[in-house]
């Protein structure tokens, strides 16, 4: 099972920063915080990902929270090419450890 | 990261027949993994491929029906075996980068009629 907990749904007006939510709150010390995005059945995109400190990348920033039991995703200026389903996924930062893909959450940007 | 080609991109097949899903990554990567998505649903991992090992498999996944071929360490093959039309799905192939992330294809969007 997924250990993370994500909105199934949000809204977001063009050109708005757009937060995404997420808790897991069972994350353990050497899980990371992974952020993939999935536009209209394409292979899921790699967006970023952090272990304790903010994450920025020219797609988004991450920013988790002290007690790492919870992040949020934020895309600086959301675009219509940004609506997507967006998961996020705990994993320790062990070779071979798959991804468990929860059922993330869809974001529509409007115009 | 790794780039990731993936084919055939779509296929309509008739129930009872099989399809070859063809994955090939640009460099030499030791982990590969296969995915389904059916309709409306997320990614669920149906098996781990290593090279030079049989591919190991997920609850609810088996060898005969989803047998899997990992031949060297930038390519690898998914078949659906017999195919009903409860096999419709996306089939994604995935690979583990130096980095720890994944890089995924672009994903095989099977129809059974």
């Amino acid at each position: 099972d997924a250990k993370t907990t994500q909105p199934p749904s949000m809204d977001c007006a063009e050109g708005r920063a757009a937060n995404l939510p997420c808790n897991h709150s069972t994350i353990s010390g050497n899980e990371y915080v992974y952020w993939y995005r999935q536009i209209h059945s394409q292979g899921p995109q790699y967006i970023i990902h952090g272990l304790k400190n903010n994450e920025t990348n020219e797609m988004a920033s991450l920013i988790i929270t002290e007690d790492r039991k919870s992040s949020t995703l934020i895309l600086p200026h959301a675009t219509l090419r940004d609506t997507a389903v967006y998961y996020c996924i705990v994993r320790p930062d062990n070779y071979g450890q798959n991804f468990v893909f929860g059922p993330g959450t869809r974001l529509s940007v409007l115009p | 990261s790794a780039v990731i080609s993936q084919k055939p991109s779509r296929d309509i097949c008739q129930r009872g027949t099989s399809l070859t899903i063809q994955c090939q990554v640009d460099s030499q990567v030791t982990m590969m993994f296969w995915y389904r998505q059916q309709p409306g649903q997320s990614l669920t991992l149906i098996a781990t491929a290593n090279q030079g090992s049989e591919a190991t498999y997920e609850s609810g996944f088996v060898i005969d029906k989803f047998p899997i071929s990992r031949p060297n360490l930038t390519f690898s093959t998914l078949t659906v075996s017999n195919m009903s039309p409860e096999d419709s799905s996306i089939y994604l192939c995935s690979a583990q980068g130096d980095w720890g992330g994944y890089t995924f294809g672009s994903g095989t969007r099977l129809t059974v009629v």
